[in-house]
């Protein structure tokens, strides 16, 4: 099975604080993505990666940064965490090869920021 | 740009009964893909269904099937003999054809009591 795991389930962290939220997978997939999700806005797309050390913007990249130095791993960091990016974060990856271009997804991070 | 609209923020349905959930999606592109996906209370999201937009069948998997209408850009769930199990929210996303990212709907949270 695919698996993707998210380092944290529930955060939660200070106006100013330099956030780092975690995502492994362990399918030796090309694709990895980080979403977040609010109640009435679905899932926007924050960051992707198709490689190790390639990144791409999303619709929503702004007070947001990534990170992909390992191919299994992403990192979203939030270099200045403020109240408007408490949300739920979602990690997913997904192989351009793959059955169904079908993305996988982690279990969520929840993020407060106070 | 893609959009995809869920119109239908709540839903609920009695146990054993079918429920059909809608999304319509706007683009001018012809290769495209249409997914179902499903995120139980506290749990992970995972794919329900998936439509590839120059197969006029539409797809079936189990109890769930969908209504495709491509010259009405129309996407819609049908849950069939519907479970508790099947309560969740159910998002609708649209995949460009020779890219992997996902345009996700605003979801419509399922009801499903006895």
């Amino acid at each position: 099975d695919v698996k993707v795991t998210q380092s944290s389930r529930y955060l939660v962290k200070r106006t100013g604080e330099k956030v780092f939220l975690e995502c492994v997978q362990d399918m030796d997939h090309e694709n990895m993505f980080w979403y977040r999700q609010d109640p009435g806005l679905g899932l926007r797309l924050i960051y992707f990666s198709y490689d190790v050390k390639m990144k791409e913007k999303g619709d929503i990249p702004e007070g947001y940064s990534v990170s992909r130095e390992k191919k299994e791993r992403f990192s979203l960091i939030l270099e200045s965490a403020s109240t408007n990016q408490t949300s739920m974060y979602l990690c997913a990856s997904s192989s351009p090869t793959g059955f169904y271009n079908e993305q996988f997804f982690g279990p969520g991070t929840r993020l407060t920021v106070l | 740009a893609q959009t995809v609209t869920q119109s239908q923020p709540e839903m609920s349905v009695q146990e054993a009964e079918t429920v059909t959930l809608s999304c319509t999606y706007d683009t001018s592109e012809n290769n495209y893909y249409l997914f179902w996906y499903k995120q139980p209370p506290s749990r992970q999201m995972i794919l329900v269904i998936r439509q590839e937009a120059y197969k006029q069948q539409n797809a079936t998997e189990n109890r769930f099937s969908v209504n495709f209408q491509k010259a009405a850009k129309s996407f819609s769930l049908k849950i069939s003999d519907s479970q508790l199990g099947d309560t969740a929210m159910y998002f609708c996303a649209f995949m460009n054809g020779g890219t992997d990212k996902l345009i996700f709907g605003t979801g419509t949270r399922l009801q499903v009591f006895p």
